[in-house]
């Protein structure tokens, strides 16, 4: 169990650049989870996969966000037209699909737009 | 849609206090519950669940949690902590319609002085 892996650790980016978040899961867990964490708060849910169908996007999730999970194997979180209230923590997360699988998270990309 | 609620945002305690932090969350059904623990500078952790049976669950650490169905709380417990408790806590909560996506609460900050 290498954990899960999120690259990079810290992006800085100016307000209407583009950037994009890799996430490795742990091998086996056909689960991925996107979330979304601001200072002072839980994390919140952007979306998961099972394998490479995405199964549900929040609200929360803008058209200017998209995610991906092509080969059912690592995810890339892209925001478009980045803007300042983008600025967060973004948690990855996998688990098995049972029920009672808990999420295992990786430590995280903070991005900060300036 | 589920909701969790965490009584304290920050609580600071001497080493050797006893440590109880509420969790509240609104979903009336079958639910499963974590407590999960960010140390500085790591990942999210899993620090205990309860899926069913008994509603006393111990996790690591010595943490304990209580779940009392009729008052849809989730309390974490620890009977004396040490200086390397200091960290945020998280409780989060899912259910069989939301499978394993969780819901997170704001989160406790503990600050334990040596």
């Amino acid at each position: 169990d290498t954990g899960v892996s999120q690259d990079p650790r810290h992006k800085i980016t100016k307000r209407g650049q583009n950037v994009t978040f890799r996430c490795d899961p742990i091998s086996e867990h056909n689960r991925l989870y996107w979330y979304r964490q601001t200072l002072g708060q839980g994390p919140e849910f952007l979306t998961y996969f099972q394998n490479e169908a995405q199964l549900e996007k929040s609200r929360l999730l803008s058209d200017r966000f998209s995610a991906e999970r092509p080969k059912g194997s690592f995810s890339t979180l892209e925001i478009q037209r980045t803007e300042q209230g983008d600025s967060a923590m973004y948690l990855c997360a996998s688990s098995r699909p049972d029920y009672n699988s808990p999420l295992h998270f990786g430590n995280g990309t903070r991005l900060t737009v300036t | 849609a589920q909701s969790v609620s965490q009584h304290n945002h920050h609580v600071i305690l001497s080493e050797a206090a006893s440590l109880e932090l509420g969790c509240n969350y609104s979903y009336g059904g079958t639910v499963n519950l974590f407590w999960y623990v960010q140390y500085p500078g790591q990942h999210l952790q899993l620090l205990l669940k309860y899926f069913s049976g008994d509603p006393l669950v111990k996790g690591i650490k010595g943490f304990e949690a209580e779940f009392i169905k009729s008052k849809f709380s989730f309390n974490l417990r620890k009977p004396s902590v040490q200086w390397s408790d200091t960290a945020e806590y998280f409780c989060a909560v899912t259910d069989k319609a939301a499978g394993n996506k969780l819901t997170f609460g704001g989160g406790t900050r503990v600050l334990v002085k040596p």
